[in-house]
């Protein structure tokens, strides 16, 4: 069965606009994680879908937003770019309760010059 | 305090030897699951192996298996027979609570390279 898909692979952006990164869950899987990956941070918990809801935060600011769709994809924006948001960002599905495990999709790299 | 602790530098390892990959971590929650992941430079995270807190046996799927040491609240990845395609970077992860409250808190992170 198809992965965890992650659109767009690259993104370069400039400070101040704003991005919206794309995550297709593996199918059945209802729930949708998101991380920051910086050099600097290691891996960030931003925040969790499930059932079209948000129910678990990380501490971002409130530029970081996402949502879920009915059909369990999930997307994130961050608003007001700034250089140092320039990350690797994972999205990972899961059963509703983390169950065995995550399984992440390849990441969005955005550069933000 | 950190949850996820990896201090190993980088390590490096001969081709078709095993290594030992360490992972201690801190929590108060009964219920917890461990998680190793490997991350080749391409980026994606690639699940490795997972160990419930309640699971009496070390996990093993292949060549990966698990040194859990409860009491010492250590979760050791051993790679047997080490492959060129081994290389990467290995993270530790733990997910404490269930439903609405859980979430992968990882560890820095480990380099290994294979030798061949």
């Amino acid at each position: 069965k198809a992965g965890v898909t992650q659109t767009p692979r690259y993104l370069i952006k400039t400070r101040g606009q704003q991005v919206t990164l794309s995550c297709s869950p593996i199918s059945g899987h209802r729930s949708v994680s998101w991380y920051q990956q910086t050099p600097g941070q290691g891996l960030q918990f931003l925040f969790e879908y499930f059932s079209e809801t948000q129910r678990n935060k990380g501490n971002f600011p409130g530029r970081f937003s996402g949502r879920q769709f009915s059909n369990s994809r999930s997307e994130m924006n961050v608003s007001t770019l700034e250089l140092g948001d320039s990350a690797l960002y994972l999205c990972a599905s899961s059963l509703p309760l983390g169950g065995y495990g995550y399984t992440f999709g390849s990441g969005t790299r955005l550069t933000v010059v | 305090a950190q949850k996820i602790t990896q201090t190993q530098p980088g390590m490096f390892v001969q081709e078709k030897e095993a290594v030992t990959l360490d992972c201690t971590y801190d929590t108060s929650d009964q219920s917890y699951g461990l998680f190793w992941y490997k991350q080749p430079s391409s980026g994606e995270m690639i699940f490795l192996i997972y160990q419930g807190s309640y699971d009496e046996q070390n996990a093993t799927e292949g060549r990966y298996s698990l040194n859990f040491q409860k009491a010492r609240k250590s979760a050791n990845l051993v790679i047997s027979a080490s492959q060129l395609g081994d290389s990467a970077m290995y993270f530790c992860a733990m997910r404490e609570g269930t439903g609405a409250n859980s979430k992968l808190t990882f560890g820095k992170g480990i380099t290994l390279s294979v030798r061949p």
